[in-house]
């Protein structure tokens, strides 16, 4: 089984430069999440996808933050302008919510960017 | 509000040995999960273990297990017979909700198993 997918692994741009990063999901995972991970912190959220619509993006910073899941397979997450506090990794999880299993967070190995 | 919290930024531990790596969590759900991820240098998070809150025997697998006390909230991770592969960040995580799942994390704990 293929495990979840993303792209760039590296990524270095100017502050006020645009970036994109895709993630596609382990295959029939309904749940998408897309987490950023500062440098020596923990994963925190930033939205979640059902299938195709939003479930939480409560701390997206939707004034230079978005992302999308249009077929409900593989997403985006697009950062216009960045600033220097978006260095980070950004980790895409996928879930499979099937019955009996835990329910653990598939992850990718992250987008790391950096903002100089 | 939900809660994870990990104490203690980094441990050491000699080779062999086992260590326990604590967390304690905060929630108001009765129905909740709690996980352990591994996070080498390379950057993969890891799943390692995993507790239900309506499990009432602690969670093995491996040279892991979760000693689990629901009433004082705590969900330590216990690993036995540590090896120099075992350095690496260790995150403790909840998962809440009904249908829609969310998960918090916590901000981890640095292990370093010495030879």
């Amino acid at each position: 089984e293929a495990g979840v997918a993303q792209s760039p692994r590296y990524k270095i741009i100017e502050k006020r430069q645009s970036v994109a990063f895709w993630c596609n999901p382990i295959s029939g995972h309904a749940t998408l999440y897309w987490y950023q991970q500062i440098l020596g912190q923990g994963p925190k959220l930033l939205i979640q996808f059902q299938n195709n619509g939003v479930v939480d993006d409560s701390q997206l910073p939707k004034d230079r933050f978005s992302a999308e899941r249009l077929k409900g397979v593989d997403s985006t997450l697009k950062i216009q302008p960045a600033k220097l506090e978006d260095s980070a990794v950004y980790l895409c999880a996928s879930s499979p919510l099937t019955r009996g299993s835990p329910g653990e967070l598939f992850f990718g190995e992250g987008s790391r960017l950096t903002v100089l | 509000a939900q809660k994870i919290t990990q104490t203690q930024p980094g441990m050491f531990v000699q080779e062999k040995e086992a260590v326990t790596l604590d967390c304690t969590y905060d929630t108001s759900d009765q129905s909740y999960g709690l996980f352990w991820y591994k996070q080498p240098s390379s950057g993969e998070m890891i799943f390692l273990i995993y507790q239900g809150s309506y499990d009432e025997q602690n969670a093995t697998e491996g040279r892991y297990s979760l000693n689990f006390q629901k009433a004082r909230k705590s969900a330590n991770l216990v690993i036995s017979a540590s090896q120099l592969g075992d350095s690496a960040m260790y995150f403790c995580a909840m998962r809440e909700g009904f249908g829609t799942y969310k998960y918090i994390f916590g901000t981890g704990t640095r292990l370093k198993v010495l030879a």
